[in-house]
């Protein structure tokens, strides 16, 4: 069965470092999402991106973060300027215009 | 603002059937009913989807009642592995966004 694959699957950096979560998504899908979670809590929108550029951005998803899309497979998540409340799990998703997401398994970033 | 209320948690037997309730009384006429999972902090699953026919796949049966207002996610024979949170969604298929609540934490017991 086609998976998301997100690397790394955990990720420490250093507060105020630039991160680059990554993903690849399923090779025939549209639409790419990056959700996060941050511990005990829900799972939170953050940007969903389609024909190569953003469509929509939750309120979460300020300057401090950037998507792209480089080439034709993979897909990034910049975090610039890390701070301690960016530590979440950090999903990347795609969707082919059909029903289901498919999710990543994830990248824990822990911000120290 | 999730759309949805689900009860909190909920334990079932191991070879049970499970049955989540999920209440969406403002749903309107173009919002389909999803329902995902969340193992253990892996990223969601999804399970099945409908609009107001009850729908059955390989995971589960979606029940809709007729007045669309709430549905019950039936995962037919529970085993440990079903053990997970269960997120109820509603949103219109045009709108490929997700808003998660938090969902019902099942737990299924040998």
């Amino acid at each position: 069965e086609p998976e998301v694959t997100q690397t790394p699957s955990h990720q420490v950096t250093q507060m105020g470092q630039e991160v680059i979560l990554r993903c690849v998504p399923i090779s025939n899908h549209l639409y790419f999402y990056w959700y996060r979670q941050i511990l005990g809590q829900k799972v939170e929108f953050l940007v969903s991106f389609y024909n190569n550029e953003i469509s929509e951005k939750s309120e979460i998803f300020d300057d401090q973060f950037s998507v792209e899309r480089p080439d034709g497979s993979n897909f990034t998540l910049k975090i610039r300027s890390t701070k301690l409340e960016d530590s979440a799990m950090y999903f990347c998703a795609s969707l082919t215009g059909s029903y289901g997401y498919t999710f990543g398994s994830g990248t824990r970033l822990t911000v120290v | 603002d999730a759309k949805t209320t689900q009860p909190p948690s909920m334990d079932c037997a191991e070879g049970r059937a499970a049955n989540l309730p999920c209440n969406h009384s403002t749903i309107s006429g173009n919002e389909y009913v999803y329902w995902y999972r969340q193992i253990h902090s892996q990223g969601p699953q999804y399970i099945i989807h409908g609009l107001k026919n009850n729908e059955t796949n390989e995971m589960a049966s979606l029940i809709i009642t007729e007045d669309r207002k709430s549905s019950t996610l039936i995962l037919p024979h529970a085993t440990l592995r079903d053990t997970a949170v269960y997120y109820c969604i509603v949103r219109t298929f045009n709108d490929y966004k997700l808003s998660f609540g938090a969902g019902t934490t099942v737990t299924v017991r040998a």
